[in-house]
C-alpha cells in the first residue's frame, strides 16, 4: 500500500516556465511533508519542506503548496532552469514520530527535464 | 563542513554472502536513518539510530540490522544476501532533535548481488 504517491514518473517543461510536481497521500497522521531533489550517482538533497498548519511554503524559486482536505501537496519551480533537471521525491512523516525526520515515507520520485 | 560519507560506494557480492557498509554523518549529526532505494520501491526506510539506540525499524526481514557508534558512525549488515537485495542503499543524518531538521543523504552504496 503506497502511502505517498507520485503519480507522474516523468515531466518535461522549458526553460523559464513554470514546474508543477505533484503528490499525493492517504495517511491522514502524516503531519510534515518534504521535498528532495536527487541527481545520478548522488543521494537526494533536501529542498523545501512544510508543516501541516500552513498550506504554503516558498523558498527562492521553490514554493510547496499543501492541500490537506484533498490529501495533495506539489512543488511549484518558477522560473525553471536547466540544472533543475533531477529526480524530485515527495516525502512525509507522521505525528508520531516525536518532531524528528526519521522514518520517512517516499513516493517513487518524478523525473523533471528542463529544456534550454 | 564535510557531508554524509558512505562507503564503499559499488559492491559486488554473491548470492548467500554478507555485507557491511559504512555510514559517517556529519559533525554534530546524532541520528543516522538507512533507506533502500531500488527502481520498483522507491526508497524505503531500514531503521534509525539515535545515540547508539535503534529508535525505529521498517518492514525488512531480520536479514538487515545495523549499529552506531559511540561517535555516530553506524554500519548496516545484511547477511545471507538475495538477488533481490540488489539497490542503492542511502544513509542520512540528522540532529535528531524535536526540532525536526531535515535528513543529509550521503551518495550511497551501491550494491549489486550476482
Amino acid at each position: 500500500d503506497q502511502q505517498v504517491k507520485q503519480n507522474s514518473p516523468s515531466l518535461s517543461v522549458q526553460e523559464g516556465r513554470i514546474s508543477i510536481l505533484n503528490c499525493d497521500y492517504t495517511n491522514s497522521m502524516f503531519d510534515y511533508f518534504l521535498w528532495y531533489k536527487k541527481y545520478p550517482a548522488e543521494g537526494p538533497t533536501f529542498l523545501i519542506s512544510i508543516s501541516s498548519i500552513k498550506d504554503k511554503n516558498e523558498d527562492g524559486r521553490f514554493t510547496v503548496f499543501l492541500n490537506k482536505s484533498a490529501k495533495h501537496l506539489s512543488l511549484h519551480i518558477v522560473p525553471s532552469q536547466p540544472g533543475d533537471s533531477a529526480v524530485y521525491f515527495c516525502a512525509a512523516r507522521p505525528f508520531d514520530s516525536g518532531g524528528s525526520n526519521y522514518k520517512l515515507t517516499f513516493g517513487k520520485g518524478t523525473l523533471l527535464t528542463v529544456n534550454p | 563542513k564535510a557531508g554524509v560519507t558512505q562507503t564503499p560506494r559499488y559492491l559486488i557480492k554473491t548470492r548467500g554472502q554478507q555485507v557491511t557498509l559504512s555510514c559517517s554523518p556529519i559533525s554534530g549529526h546524532r541520528s543516522v536513518s538507512w533507506y533502500q532505494q531500488t527502481p520498483g520501491q522507491g526508497l524505503q526506510f531500514l531503521f534509525e539510530y539515535f545515540s547508539e539506540t535503534q529508535r525505529n525499524k521498517g518492514n525488512f526481514p531480520g536479514r538487515f540490522s545495523g549499529r552506531q557508534f559511540s561517535n555516530s558512525r553506524s554500519e548496516m549488515n545484511v547477511s545471507t544476501l538475495e538477488l533481490g537485495d540488489s539497490a542503492l542503499y542511502l544513509c542520512a543524518s540528522s540532529f535528531g532533535s524535536k526540532l525536526g531538521s531535515p535528513l543529509h543523504f550521503g551518495n550511497g552504496t551501491r550494491l549489486t548481488v550476482t
